[in-house]
């Protein structure tokens, strides 16, 4: 199975600040990773699809890079919306797994 | 747009099969000819997100090893519905439940059902 470690495990940041987080894949997925965001008692949402791919309604302020092993998913201006935790997910093969996911806190 | 809703009883007995529907609802399983997948993805405090399994277009199943032995993904398209079966629960079975369209050419989940809490007692 392919492990998913995500860093920081949280990250405490204002309103307007550029928040960014990795997630770092066992081995290496080529550009196969999506990541997601959930609120407290949602479900996850989809924000990114191989690795840098916007879903439809996602605001232009997320943005996700990387290549391989090494992925990041940045946030250009935190707005109040977007405290959530934020989880990667590896699409390369089966069984397909998830990080521990990142949560961005109110400073 | 699609929206999945997951249904079926909240507590299960320890070594009983938990069996949950979800039914889909804004559009036909078999609207379109494009390659998605159905399954279902529970969450745990201790697990955190667990990909459980996917039946395709196709009818071709795939399921986590640490299950495959026990669970079982089906479609009926003719009600717009698919459903999980997993045996012989135990208290590690504890989880919210979701529900998931996949898409099988580019790996994500979206959209997903809102969640149900399954609780194994003994």
């Amino acid at each position: 199975d392919i492990q998913m470690t995500q860093s920081p495990s949280s990250v405490s940041a204002s309103v307007g600040d550029r928040v960014t987080m990795t997630c770092r894949a066992s081995q290496g997925l080529s550009n196969w990773l999506v990541w997601y965001q959930q609120k407290p008692g949602k479900a996850p949402k989809l924000l990114i699809y191989l690795t840098s791919s916007l879903q439809s309604g996602v605001p232009s302020r997320f943005s996700g890079s990387g290549s391989g092993t090494d992925f990041t998913l940045t946030i250009s201006s935190l707005q109040p919306e977007d405290f959530a935790t934020y989880y990667c997910q590896q699409a390369k093969s089966f069984p397909l797994t998830f990080g521990g996911g990142t949560k961005v806190e109110i400073k | 747009q699609l929206q999945l809703q997951e249904s079926g009883p909240g507590l299960v007995k320890s070594w009983e099969t938990l069996s949950l529907t979800c039914s889909v609802s804004g559009g036909s399983m078999t609207s379109t000819t494009y390659s998605w997948g159905w399954g279902w993805i529970r969450q745990s405090p201790g697990k955190g997100l667990e990909w459980i399994g996917i039946m395709s277009y196709n009818g071709d199943t795939y399921y986590n090893p640490s299950l495959k032995s026990r669970v079982t993904v089906s479609v009926d398209t003719s009600r717009n519905q698919f459903s999980l079966r997993l045996t012989s629960v135990t208290a590690a079975d504890t989880a919210v439940y979701h529900c998931v369209q996949y898409d099988m050419s580019s790996g994500w989940f979206d959209p997903w059902g809102q969640g149900t809490l399954v609780t194994v007692s003994s």
